[in-house]
């Protein structure tokens, strides 16, 4: 089983619509989780940190579920400037290491 | 400054060349790391560096060889390569190693010929 997996998509989406998709890990020691956006041939970017309470950067919500080992990301008003594979990422601490998924492809159509 | 810097940008090279990745970071973080990514796929691990020694080291073949000449500084060592080695390599930093956020240079895309 994947460390952390994710649904590939891709979200097609239009302009100004709300996208949420999740990730779930299997480490129940994870301790910290990240969304990381990635842009084509470019490299990953840190979004947004995940926190146990769930956090809102502007249009960005993300929400941690340790229950049932789940992270989500939503995305609300969609601009085409949003259309990126989305990385879900987490990390143990036990060995310092980031569990990438391989991705969300999210596709904001005018 | 709040940004990794990796140097060439592309490079093409033959399966008996001996070439160099360099990446630069002057946040004064103590971990970077090296990332391969092929297409379509996440970035995998395949060194780690804390406090300029070697931490981690992802079972990578011996023709790569990483260097940490000080705090800034990571450079990768390339020599005999083959063709399933052309990737993006990603070169990234943290605050610690036990720092989670990690600030990724732009890459360098090598082809093996």
């Amino acid at each position: 089983r994947k460390e952390v997996e994710q649904d590939p998509g891709p979200f097609n989406v239009p302009e100004g619509a709300t996208v949420a998709f999740n990730c779930t890990y299997s480490n129940s020691a994870s301790q910290s989780f990240f969304w990381y956006r990635q842009d084509c041939r470019k490299e990953p970017k840190l979004l947004m940190s995940v926190y146990s309470s769930g956090n809102e950067d502007g249009r960005f919500t993300a929400q941690l579920n340790r229950a049932s080992q789940y992270i989500s990301l939503l995305i609300r008003d969609s601009k085409l400037s949003d259309s990126a594979t989305y990385l879900c990422v987490v990390n143990t601490f036990a060995d310092y290491k980031l569990s990438f998924g391989a991705g969300t492809t999210v596709t904001v159509r005018a | 400054d709040t940004e990794v810097t990796q140097t060439p940008k592309h490079l093409v090279m033959g399966m008996t060349n001996k070439k160099s990745l360099k990446c630069e970071q002057h946040m004064g973080h103590r971990a970077m790391y090296w990332y391969k990514q092929k297409a379509k796929k996440p970035p995998e691990l395949m060194f780690v560096y804390s406090y300029e020694k070697l931490s981690i080291n992802e079972s990578v073949p011996s023709r790569f060889s990483p260097e940490c000449p000080n705090s800034s500084l990571l450079n990768l060592h390339l020599h005999a390569l083959q063709p399933e080695d052309s990737a993006l390599y990603l070169c990234a930093s943290s605050v610690t190693s036990g720092s989670s956020e990690q600030f990724f240079g732009p890459g360098t895309r090598l082809t093996v010929l």
